[in-house]
């Protein structure tokens, strides 16, 4: 079962604009959420996070909106720059279980 | 720090041959530890997570095995690779904070 999706599996920007990912959830109880992000053939590196007591969370040029009543996430980067081209995948939890992932969406920043 | 290490980095079996990946955290006790795979074009599944050494939950049925005979060392095996198999596997290990982090990553190409 797919508890948390990212329904676009890629998405291309030009250098300095904004990079908007998406992600969204079915699981009510998830908690806790985070962003990854990936370049090929390296393990994934976490980014920033959001609990479900807040809305938003900031951290330098990414920021992280959480609307529990949509059940939806998003990543927000701006200025986007050719470095953040990568996979990024969105997680969701519950506190102390197992985490569940996006199928991930590959960014491409052009110059 | 904490750091996570697994090896090999990559590997090519035939079809048929057995499967050991081997996964150690440093810094930490007690993890909850994680092997996830990146099929070609796909997301993260988790495919195993344990709570402490010899307690295995299996997310996914398939022909692979995980143990945790130390504290800080987990271990994806099979008995007989299938085609199947072939994939990006990573080891995770979770913070307090909960959040995940995650090795390297092993390439497997079963052939």
């Amino acid at each position: 079962d797919q508890q948390v999706k990212q329904n676009s599996p890629s998405l291309s920007v030009q250098e300095g604009r904004i990079s908007i990912l998406n992600c969204d959830y079915t699981n009510s109880m998830f908690d806790y959420f985070l962003w990854y992000k990936k370049y090929p053939a390296e393990g994934p590196t976490f980014l920033i996070s959001i609990s479900s007591i807040k809305d938003k969370n900031e951290d330098g040029r990414f920021t992280v909106f959480l609307n529990k009543s949509a059940k939806h996430l998003s990543l927000h980067i701006v200025p986007s720059q050719p470095g953040d081209s990568a996979v990024y995948f969105c997680a969701a939890s519950v506190l102390n279980n197992d985490m569940r992932f996006g199928a991930g969406t590959r960014l491409t920043v052009k110059p | 720090s904490q750091t996570i290490h697994q090896w090999p980095a990559t590997l090519v079996q035939p079809v048929g041959s057995p499967l050991s990946l081997e996964c150690t955290v440093e810094g930490t006790s007690n993890p909850n530890l994680y092997w996830y795979r990146q099929a070609a074009g796909r997301g993260l599944q988790l495919l195993f997570y344990s709570v402490g050494i010899g307690q295995i939950s299996s997310e996914v049925p398939q022909n692979l095995s995980a143990s945790r005979p130390q504290d800080r060392q987990f271990i994806l095996s099979s008995k007989k690779l299938l085609l199947s198999d072939s994939g990006f596997y990573l080891c995770a290990w979770r913070d307090e904070g909960n959040t995940i982090y995650f090795g390297e990553g092993s390439w497997l190409t079963v052939v």
